[in-house]
C-alpha cells in the first residue's frame, strides 16, 4: 500500500557531525511534507517544511531536500547537538486528503559525545 | 512551546469503558486533528474537525467520535474501549485558509485500557 517510509530505523551520529535521515513516499499526489521531531514523552515538534513545488528548503541549522522523481525527503541537521537526539518522522499530505498528515515510523537519532 | 495543550496527560481505563479526552487548540487556529500514537510508531490519523465539523476521517471505527467548540477547543470520544487502544493520543491544531499548512501538535495524553 502507499505509505511513508523510513530508510534506517536508528542513527548514532557524533556530536558535531551532520546528521542525515531519509524517507520515502510513494504517493506522487503528495503536495505538502513536514519532518517533526519527537522526544520521550512529548509531542511531535515541527521542525521544517517543503511544498511540492520546491526541493530545497533550509532552517535554523536544518536542511530539507526533496526529490519528487525518487519520491525521496532528507532531513540533514547540520552540527548535530545532543539535545538533538529524539525520534524524528517525516510525514506526507496527499493533495486529495485535506489536513490528513501520514507519517512513518520514525527514525532514532542517538547523539554521541 | 506550540500552545495546544491536552488533559489529562495520563488516564488509566479498563475495557469496555468511556473516555473522553480534551485539546485546547493555538489561539486562533481554526483546524484540530486527532491522531492515535501506539508505542515505537508514527501517529495514525483519527480524524480532523474544521469549524465545528468532521471533514476528514482515518481508519478508525465509529466508536472514535469527536466534538469541535466554537472557542476551538475540543474533544475526543472513545466508547467501548479495546486493550489495543492503549496508545498516547495528540491533538494538532493549525489555521485553515491562513496561508500556512503546519499543524502544530499537544503533548499528548497517555492512555492505558487494563
Amino acid at each position: 500500500g502507499e505509505s511513508v517510509g523510513l530508510h534506517l530505523p536508528t542513527l548514532s551520529v557524533q556530536e558535531g557531525d551532520n546528521s542525515i535521515i531519509n524517507c520515502a513516499y510513494s504517493n506522487s499526489a503528495s503536495d505538502y511534507f513536514i519532518w517533526y521531531k519527537q522526544e520521550s514523552g512529548k509531542g511531535p515538534q515541527f521542525i521544517i517544511d517543503i511544498r511540492s513545488n520546491m526541493d530545497k528548503r533550509q532552517g535554523q541549522r536544518v536542511t530539507v531536500l526533496l526529490n519528487k522523481t525518487v519520491k525521496h525527503l532528507s532531513l540533514q541537521i547540520a552540527a548535530t547537538q545532543p539535545g538533538d537526539s529524539a525520534v524524528y518522522f517525516c510525514a506526507e499530505r496527499r493533495v486529495d486528503s485535506w489536513g490528513k498528515l501520514q507519517f512513518g515510523a520514525g527514525t532514532q537519532v542517538v547523539v554521541t559525545p | 512551546e506550540t500552545g495546544v495543550t491536552q488533559s489529562p496527560t495520563h488516564l488509566i481505563k479498563t475495557r469496555g469503558q468511556q473516555v473522553t479526552l480534551r485539546c485546547s487548540s493555538q489561539s486562533g487556529h481554526n483546524t484540530v486533528s486527532w491522531y492515535q500514537q501506539a508505542l515505537g510508531q508514527g501517529p495514525q490519523f483519527i480524524f480532523q474537525y474544521y469549524r465545528e465539523e468532521e471533514n476528514g476521517r482515518g481508519n478508525f471505527p465509529p466508536r472514535f467520535s469527536g466534538l469541535q467548540f466554537p472557542n476551538y477547543s475540543s474533544e475526543l470520544n472513545v466508547n467501548a474501549l479495546e486493550l489495543d487502544d492503549s496508545a498516547l493520543y495528540l491533538c494538532a491544531s493549525t489555521l485553515s485558509g491562513g496561508g500556512t499548512d503546519t499543524q502544530y501538535f499537544g503533548p499528548g495524553t497517555r492512555l492505558t485500557v487494563l
